[in-house]
């Protein structure tokens, strides 16, 4: 059973539009999220992260929003730009208890932006 | 700065044939690594981490093996490759306390 979904493999988005990328999970012990981009061939790259105790986190064009209750977050990317096209991975944490350090991973979501 | 390498980049095996993934880190101490291996349509899936020198945990079985001989090496491995070993093969480090865990290049392993 998958606790961290990304039920949309794929999402096309106009340059300088909005990128919208969702992800939820199952697992009531998640408590720190996290979002990598990865394009082929190469290893995944760390974009951003969020607490469970924040719902926003702001990074240059990058945002993360998260919601509890639905056990839901989103990546926003703003504005969109060519180079931004890759796949992104949803990652979670559990940070208490043995093997704290592990990440569970979605399945990603390859983004095209579109020039 | 903490770098990690991860070789070969690609390799083709034949089914059968043993396999050696070598992944070792630099610039830092007593990371955690990780062994993930991404397969089509399955998004990462973690094999193995590793908290220190011989310690060595499995995520799922399989027909895979790892170790760690040295702090900061971590190399994975079979004694005869199945067709369903390929894909793409990723070792990652993170802090001991921390969560963020940085990847290397990864190895594309196609058995054939």
């Amino acid at each position: 059973d998958q606790q961290v979904k990304q039920n949309s493999p794929s999402l096309s988005v106009q340059e300088g539009r909005i990128s919208i990328l969702n992800c939820d999970y199952t697992n009531s012990m998640f408590d720190y999220f996290l979002w990598y981009k990865k394009y082929p061939a190469e290893g995944p790259t760390f974009l951003i992260s969020i607490s469970s105790i924040k719902d926003k986190n702001e990074d240059g064009r990058f945002t993360v929003f998260l919601n509890k209750s639905a056990k839901h977050l989103s990546l926003h990317i703003v504005p969109s730009q060519p180079g931004d096209s890759a796949v992104y991975f949803c990652a979670a944490s559990a940070r208490s208890g043995a093997g704290s350090y592990q990440l569970t991973f979605g399945k990603g979501t390859k983004l095209s932006v579109i020039p | 700065s903490q770098t990690i390498h991860q070789w070969p980049a690609t390799l083709v095996q034949p089914v059968g044939s043993p396999l050696s993934l070598e992944c070792t880190v630099e610039g830092t101490s007593n990371p955690n690594l990780y062994w993930y291996r991404q397969a089509a349509g399955r998004g990462l899936q973690l094999l193995f981490y590793s908290v220190g020198i011989g310690q060595i945990s499995s995520e799922v079985p399989q027909n895979l093996s790892a170790s760690r001989p040295q702090d900061r090496q971590f190399i994975l491995s079979s004694k005869k490759l199945l067709l369903s070993d390929s894909g793409f093969y990723l070792c990652a480090w993170s802090l001991a306390k921390n969560t963020e865990a940085f990847f290397g290049q990864g190895t594309r392993l196609t058995v054939v």
